[in-house]
């Protein structure tokens, strides 16, 4: 139980194009998912935390207007890179909290890679 | 509360052996931690994790060690196997439910 899944796996755009990214709870809610990047050799940096029904809630550093992110339900997450530059590509990888639970255990997703070309 | 890190430190050990891997957190505040293990294109795994008010804890073949004086992690892993090459972060949680995560060190178990 508890897996996340995120689409697609790998995407390469042309720069200034925009990529959306899903993250998914396949067998359980989650009112809560974060979204972190990772560059090559480096470690997860979180870039905002996605509440089902509000707004996201951006680390200090983060384009908001860039990286938009809606949480419509409580299985999906979108971030999706707007006007892509090739500095965008990077890791992307998400992770959710399952609702109720209170340990803050986060299910990570698998990860999305994109290059921006 | 971002990690920031040109290059990933490095750990080489004999397959049999224990491995130590250190990880330094920031903020005193922190009260809740945990390790994650991520393979190559992969998402974190959790691999254990620990709360401010212990000092230690144990898995199975891991032990995570907590000196909030020095506010220093340990991971231990008994008897490393191949399979335990990755890269391992300890990630602290400062407030409310977001982690941040450390810079991360890359094992190599040598067969």
């Amino acid at each position: 139980g508890a897996v996340v899944s995120q689409h697609p796996s790998w995407v390469i755009c042309k720069s200034g194009t925009s990529v959306k990214i899903e993250c998914r709870s396949l067998d359980f809610q989650a009112t809560t998912m974060f979204w972190y990047r990772q560059f090559p050799k480096q470690s997860l940096m979180l870039m905002a935390t996605s509440n089902e029904g509000s707004k996201a809630t951006y680390e200090q550093g983060v384009e908001k207007d860039k990286f938009l992110i809606n949480h419509a339900s409580l299985t999906l997450s979108t971030l999706t890179v707007t006007s892509a530059h090739p500095e965008d590509s990077s890791f992307y990888i998400c992770s959710a909290i399952m609702t109720g639970d209170l340990s803050y255990e986060q299910y990570f997703g698998p990860g999305t890679r994109l290059t921006v070309t | 509360g971002e990690s920031v890190g040109l290059h990933l430190p490095t750990l080489s050990v004999q397959e049999g052996d224990n491995s130590i891997i250190n990880c330094a957190y920031s903020n005193s505040a922190s009260d809740y931690f945990i390790w994650y293990k991520q393979e190559s294109g992969k998402g974190p795994q959790f691999i254990i994790d620990i709360r401010s008010n212990m000092d230690k804890r144990q898995g199975q073949r891991v032990t995570v060690l907590l000196n909030k004086t020095v506010k220093h992690l340990s991971l231990q892993i008994a008897a490393t196997q191949p399979g335990d090459s990755a890269v391992y972060f300890c990630a602290e949680n400062i407030a409310g439910n977001q982690f941040y995560f450390g810079t991360g060190t890359s094992l190599t178990v040598i067969p």
